[in-house]
């Protein structure tokens, strides 16, 4: 069964500050997404990672994926209020004819201005 | 324009009761899901269509059962519902199978479902 595993579980900062969430697994991905997801409403897609060690940036947040593909980051720099919100990382891997998708179970993240 | 919606938006009700949730995506998109989320925000894959077949069942309990009538659609019935059904469920869609590249998941805003 695969599995993913997001740390810290919970995160409480304050504005200005920096910041790395951790999604690891012992299986490989054929790509690893991150999301966030704020109350009330569905996950929306940040980034997809595709090749090992591709690094990715949005804006103020970096993405990285393990050479080996089995784990991400996400780097925040100088956190802000609206960062504040739950970040999921998904794992998807191949299967015969369709990528099967699993969530890892999320780092909540608050960012206090 | 909402790309991906469900309705309602929260559904209460009493155990052993039979509940429907409707979803639509207006984004031409050939592929469907219904995921649960349940109360530690734990995400998980029930259904996945692609243009109104079934292509993932994730040993979901036969109550649950999820109906397409064409690609835009895909709802959610589910039968004598019970306390561990509580949860927000969420219908998500994508263009194609293949999510390893440049697809991505759009989801709704979920619907909360509480069972007294």
């Amino acid at each position: 069964t695969q599995l993913l595993e997001q740390s810290p579980q919970f995160l409480s900062i304050q504005e200005g500050e920096n910041l790395t969430v951790y999604c690891n697994s012992s299986s490989v991905f054929s790509s690893l997404q991150w999301y966030r997801q704020e109350p009330g409403e569905g996950p929306v897609l940040l980034v997809t990672v595709v090749t090992g060690g591709e690094v990715k940036k949005l804006k103020r947040l970096t993405f990285q994926f393990g050479d080996a593909r089995k784990d991400s980051s996400l780097h925040i720099t100088a956190a802000q209020p609206g960062d504040t919100g739950l970040y999921l990382c998904a794992g998807a891997s191949l299967q015969t004819s369709y990528d099967k998708v699993i969530f890892g179970p999320g780092t909540s993240l608050s960012v206090i201005p | 324009d909402t790309a991906v919606s469900q309705t309602p938006k929260y559904l209460v009700t009493q155990m052993g009761n039979d509940k429907s949730i409707k979803c639509e995506q207006n984004l031409g998109h050939d592929t469907m899901y219904w995921y649960k989320q349940d109360s530690k925000k734990f995400l998980k894959i029930m259904f996945s269509y692609n243009n109104k077949e079934l292509i993932i069942n994730e040993t979901v309990p036969n109550r649950f059962s999820p109906k397409s009538p064409d690609k835009a659609h895909l709802n959610l019935h589910i039968n004598s519902l019970e306390l561990g059904d509580s949860a927000v469920y969420f219908c998500a869609s994508s263009q194609a199978l293949d999510t390893a590249t440049n697809e991505k998941l759009f989801f709704g805003s979920g619907t909360q479902l509480s069972v007294l």
